[in-house]
């Protein structure tokens, strides 16, 4: 079956940059989305086909594509951007959503 | 108000089933491809099952030949009937909007989930 490979985890101090990966042979076909979800809550979209942003989401949160692997990146990190972020994508044939194992943000 | 607000969940022994229900406002379920995702206690997201707005169904292996994805037009209603539940079912299960998706006479580019449900607690435990 297809999978999505994300960093277990990521560390950056408040204001700095966090960039954030997810790697899968079938990103080249099917656009990317990553989800922000913090403890007890439902995930919310924070970047739709591999870099646009939804209304209402920070303008620091940005998406970007290279071949096989797809890049969340915050910039001016803020301690209320700690969470867990999930990419999600398709299969080549576009017939099974997949997500990413999942990567922690800790705002140091 | 765009929301999904879900029901159903609860405890339920092995073997046991479960029908869970999410309930859509705003927006119309048959116009959309719809799906249920689950997170197990302390586990990332897993993508559970959808119905596309034609209506063919899909699972995830895991789940495939026990649960069924449904809908109900009448009442703007997506359903998950859960069979045979196994102790590993045990997770919040959402439902959520897909949207733009996009298909070609070759190809299907699938969407992000826009809106999702708060989530119920399923839980299978003897």
């Amino acid at each position: 079956s297809y999978e999505l490979t994300q960093p277990p985890s990521v560390s950056v101090s408040p204001g700095q940059t966090a960039r954030i990966t997810c790697s899968g042979n079938a990103l080249p076909k099917q656009d990317a989305y990553w989800y922000q979800q913090k403890p007890g809550q439902a995930p919310v979209l924070v970047i739709y086909k591999d870099s646009e942003r939804p209304s209402g989401i920070p303008e620091r949160f940005s998406g970007s594509t290279s071949g096989t692997t797809v890049t969340l990146t915050i910039s001016g990190v803020q301690a209320e951007d700690e969470a867990d972020y999930y990419c999600q994508s398709a299969d080549s044939s576009g017939t099974y959503v997949v997500f990413g194992g999942g990567t922690k943000l800790t705002v140091l | 108000e765009v929301q999904l607000v879900e029901s159903g969940g609860g405890l339920i022994q092995p073997g046991g089933s479960l029908r869970l229900s999410c309930a859509a406002s705003g927006f119309t379920v048959s116009s959309n491809y719809m799906s249920w995702v689950r997170q197990a206690p302390g586990k990332g997201l897993e993508w559970v099952s959808v119905i596309y707005s034609g209506g063919s169904t899909y699972y995830a292996d895991s789940v495939k030949g026990r649960f069924t994805i449904s809908r109900d037009n009448s009442k703007n209603t997506l359903y998950l009937q859960m069979n045979s539940l196994r102790t590993e079912d045990t997770a919040v299960y959402y439902c959520a909007r897909e949207n733009g998706v996009q298909r070609t006479m070759t190809t299907v580019r699938r969407g992000g989930m826009d809106i999702w449900g708060q989530g119920t607690t399923v839980t299978v435990s003897s």
